[in-house]
């Protein structure tokens, strides 16, 4: 099984709603990672979780709050998000944190903020 | 900062190879380079990644030039499913012994029937 989950597909929220999106993998891969790709841009490295520690946070606000309950979880809780935060919001695993290995992208979560 | 640049968007005939250039000429002696592919409505899919020498794989081939300033992906006979962004990353050595991919922006390859 190779496959990563991210639920929901789609989101909507308000600026002042909480919501949370989730991502699973049973590859027994160490590293997980959160990115955010804006329209016809690559994706852009938020968080990166490795062992179930946070290793690696490129300098998000912090109304992006990331958890790694266990090792096949993965979460990203969201509070009081802005208009531009809209995105797509890509889950990844690891066998490593080094990005030696290849990561395994889910399909994502299309958030769109209003 | 961008470590590479590619072509906007190339097409393809299919059953015809597919060459997407890149261009990394910044890239130091230790820098991997790296494609993956992202099929509309779908996250980035890993390709291939190489140092110096040339690789192959199922999906690909890489080619990376002697001085390490370019390099080209070749899909040797490139077929309707292939139509994607193909991104060219190099993979840094960051502060503190963290390693993170620079990721170009991409060329949206269409594969023509």
């Amino acid at each position: 099984d190779t496959e990563v989950t991210q639920t929901p597909k789609h989101l909507v929220m308000g600026m002042t709603n909480k919501k949370s999106l989730k991502c699973e993998q049973h590859m027994g891969h160490r590293a997980m990672y959160w990115y955010k790709q804006k329209a016809k841009k690559p994706p852009e490295l938020m968080f990166v979780y490795s062992y179930e520690k946070l290793s690696i946070n490129e300098s998000v606000p912090s109304r992006f709050s990331p958890e790694c309950p266990n090792s096949s979880l993965l979460n990203l809780h969201l509070h009081a998000l802005q208009p531009e935060d809209s995105a797509l919001y890509l889950c990844a695993s690891s066998q490593d944190r080094g990005f030696v290995r290849e990561q395994y992208f889910g399909p994502g979560t299309r958030l769109t903020v209003t | 900062d961008a470590k590479t640049t590619q072509p906007t968007s190339m097409d393809c005939a299919e059953g015809r190879a597919a060459n997407l250039p890149c261009n990394h000429s910044t890239i130091s002696g230790n820098e991997y380079v790296y494609w993956y592919r992202q099929i509309h409505s779908q996250g980035p899919q890993y390709i291939i990644h190489g140092l110096k020498n040339n690789e192959t794989n199922e999906m690909a081939s890489l080619i990376i030039t002697e001085d390490r300033k370019s390099s080209t992906l070749i899909l040797p006979h490139a077929t309707l499913r292939d139509t994607a962004v193909y991104y060219c990353i190099v993979r840094v050595e960051g502060a503190g012994n963290n390693r993170k991919l620079i990721w170009g922006l991409g060329t949206s390859l269409a594969v023509n029937p």
